[in-house]
């Protein structure tokens, strides 16, 4: 148990409709990360948030979005869902001093787009 | 970042020991070595992380030769509950919290 919960655990959508992933990070972390997970593959790095601000963004379109809110939570919205966007979508929380600082993974959302 | 390769996949039996070796032939002096190990259907876990010569936790031991550009995890007496992907990663010491995963390396312990 890392303390970051995620929510829902798995989701259905249809091609073109839009989601809302939600991350409560573990206590005191102030740094939000997310990742998504395509089958057999290594998680691939989203965007992170720091103290409510986008801080650093990897290569996924603008429908891809986020939000941190003052508890540190967090929310993924994927925009205009497309087949290749079914993936097990997981957060990270850090404490938020040190790059090199422990990221404390969730256990994801499996998202599945039909 | 430094770009890491790892074998695929790793067969071994119940109590031995399990070393995997990870190259990263342009890591940077800013550069940690960190690994995560992962289960199916679930994220990733901390495992150990290393700048330089030996660490060693309660799980495992990292080995980082003088020049880093390698590294060997290494796992005591394996059990079955061992069985997972174990991945690599340089972490660099800058404004960037964002981890780099490569396709990791699928451990299978056999009874």
């Amino acid at each position: 148990e890392t303390g970051v919960t995620q929510s829902p655990t798995h989701l259905i959508k249809t091609r073109g409709q839009q989601v809302t992933l939600r991350c409560s990070s573990q206590s005191g972390h102030n740094t939000v990360s997310w990742y998504q997970q395509a089958l057999g593959q290594g998680p691939q790095f989203i965007f992170q948030y720091y103290r409510e601000e986008e801080n650093g963004r990897g290569n996924f379109p603008p429908r891809f979005s986020g939000l941190q809110f003052p508890n540190y939570s967090s929310e993924l919205n994927v925009n205009a869902l497309e087949l290749d966007d079914s993936a097990l979508y997981l957060c990270a929380s850090t404490l938020g001093g040190v790059p090199t600082d422990t990221q404390y993974f969730g256990p994801g959302t499996r998202l599945t787009v039909l | 970042l430094a770009k890491t390769t790892q074998p695929i996949s790793m067969d071994s039996y119940e109590g031995q020991e399990v070393n995997i070796t990870c190259s990263h032939n342009n890591i940077a002096t800013n550069d940690y070595i960190t690994w995560y190990q992962q289960f199916p259907s679930q994220g990733p876990r901390f495992i150990i992380q290393g700048y330089k010569t030996k660490v060693t936790n309660e799980v495992a031991s990292l080995f980082i030769p003088a020049d880093r550009k390698s590294s060997t995890l290494s796992l005591p007496r394996v059990s079955l509950s061992d069985t997972a992907v174990y991945y690599c990663l340089v972490v660099r010491m800058d404004s960037s919290y964002k981890l780099i995963f490569g396709s990791g390396t699928r451990l299978l312990v056999r009874p």
